[in-house]
């Protein structure tokens, strides 16, 4: 069982708008402002999209947005293109490890 | 470019040992924790360890404690993941990545899949 929870599948049309959470505790992502978020296509290696809850890295598209509320973080994805179409996990910051924890990952299909 | 370059794909039997790499380029190696990520078949990702290679100061995630061992060699650039007698569970793709920050990972080489099987 993974530290954080992601809701397994997320779907939306082309276009749309769609929200992936990411739930902790105070003692990851409530307590600190290191989360980030990865998207993985399947075969690929994960790719950094987000990073401190909401800073984008180079390259990045700003489609691509992050925030945080309480003990629970989003991605948030605008303008949806097909090649979205991938899995998305969520990592935080620990106090309770050495290393940080990610979330389970969800699976977000481009209908 | 600043890339992670991971050795090959390999197949291996129970009981064998195994050591992979993850060679840096582009940046300062010493400078940056790398660290070990595993992917079993269809299911997400989970931290095994992390190296700075600077002083070769070394944490280990509790689950992967004792079961494998994480190195570097600062003279080459390239950190490393041994196991000293595999199994059929550490069947995996294995990601090597680059602590840009507080806690992520800026850089990931293109994974190393390993394959346990008699």
């Amino acid at each position: 069982q993974s530290a954080l929870t992601q809701p397994a599948s997320v779907s939306g049309s082309p276009g749309q708008s769609i929200t992936i959470s990411c739930t902790g505790t105070s003692s990851d992502v409530g307590g600190y402002n290191y989360v980030s978020w990865y998207q993985q296509h399947p075969g690929k290696a994960p790719k950094l999209m987000i990073y401190d809850v909401s800073n984008r890295p180079s390259g990045v598209s700003n489609r691509f947005s992050g925030s945080k509320s309480g003990n629970t973080a989003s991605l948030t994805i605008s303008g949806l293109q097909a090649e979205d179409e991938a899995d998305y996990y969520c990592s935080s910051y620990t106090s309770s490890s050495t290393l940080a924890v990610f979330g389970g990952g969800t699976k977000l299909t481009v209908l | 470019e600043v890339q992670l370059v991971q050795s090959g794909a390999e197949v291996k039997k129970p009981g064998e040992s195994l050591k992979i790499s993850c060679k840096g380029s582009g940046y300062s190696f010493t400078s940056y924790w790398i660290g070990w990520v595993r992917q079993m078949p269809g299911k997400g990702l989970e931290w095994m360890g992390i190296i700075y290679p600077g002083d070769s100061d070394t944490r280990y995630s509790p689950s992967f404690q004792g079961q494998v061992t994480i190195s570097a060699d600062k003279s080459i650039s390239t950190a490393y993941l041994q196991w000293s007698s595999l199994k059929a569970s550490d069947t995996a793709m294995y990601y090597c990545a680059r602590r840009g920050g507080k806690d992520y990972m800026d850089v990931w080489g293109k994974g190393t899949t390993v394959t346990v099987s008699s």
